[in-house]
């Protein structure tokens, strides 16, 4: 009965490998989003789908390409993994019609080697 | 561009005492000021949040405060217990569609 699940939640890679992390929500509701936290805890935007439309993309490389399948979902590939690409990267999802708060996934931990 | 300033970055402090956090934002047009708990290995969990037609929201032993005039929103946590021991994040949105972190504060109750 989880709100907001991402798979997987740990993610070891070699550089120039190509990932996907999945995610989920089953709360209904319409926005969801990507955000990366790097080593020191900096929580920052990547990406915000309303509707499974692409409202922002906060300057992100494109070799991240997010893909809303439906409202329900929001999976984040990315191609030509760097060293810099490691970090917690977490989904989360909102009601925005009605102003009310952003659920967080657990968390993918990736690691570019 | 937009900025959140959160401090302190570590807090400790002695069980039952108080606890206050302080962020400052730079965008006016920001409405709402969530603040997240994040556990170790878990995503962040919304504690409070505020909308900028408040002043002042309580909830039990959690309280937050806002002056908009000043652009300063604060967290208040009295009477601390261990479990309260966290990474604590203040937050500010003027568009529904993203929210701008603060760096974070590493919380510590000491029994």
């Amino acid at each position: 009965d989880t709100a907001v699940s991402q798979t997987p939640k740990y993610l070891v890679t070699q550089m120039g490998n190509d990932k996907s992390i999945k995610c989920e929500q089953n709360l209904g509701h319409d926005t969801m989003y990507w955000y990366k936290q790097d080593s020191k805890k900096f929580l920052k935007i990547m990406f915000s789908y309303n509707n499974k439309e692409l409202i922002i993309n906060e300057t992100v490389p494109n070799r991240f390409s997010p893909k809303s399948p439906d409202k329900a979902h929001l999976n984040l590939h990315i191609n030509s993994l760097e060293l810099g690409d490691s970090a917690v990267y977490f989904c989360a999802s909102s009601q925005v019609d009605r102003g009310t708060e952003a659920f967080f996934g657990q968390g993918t931990r990736l690691t570019v080697v | 561009g937009e900025n959140v300033e959160q401090h302190p970055s570590t807090l400790s402090v002695q069980e039952g005492d108080s606890a206050v956090i302080k962020c400052t934002y730079s965008d006016s047009a920001s409405n709402y000021f969530p603040w997240y708990k994040q556990e170790l290995g878990k995503g962040p969990q919304l504690i409070i949040d505020i909308r900028s037609n408040v002043g002042e929201k309580k909830d039990q032993r959690i309280a937050v405060t806002l002056n908009k005039t000043a652009k300063h929103f604060s967290l208040h946590i009295t009477e601390t217990q261990p479990e309260d021991s966290a990474v604590y994040f203040c937050a500010a949105s003027g568009s529904s569609y993203k929210l701008i972190f603060g760096s974070g504060t590493r919380l510590l109750v000491r029994p």
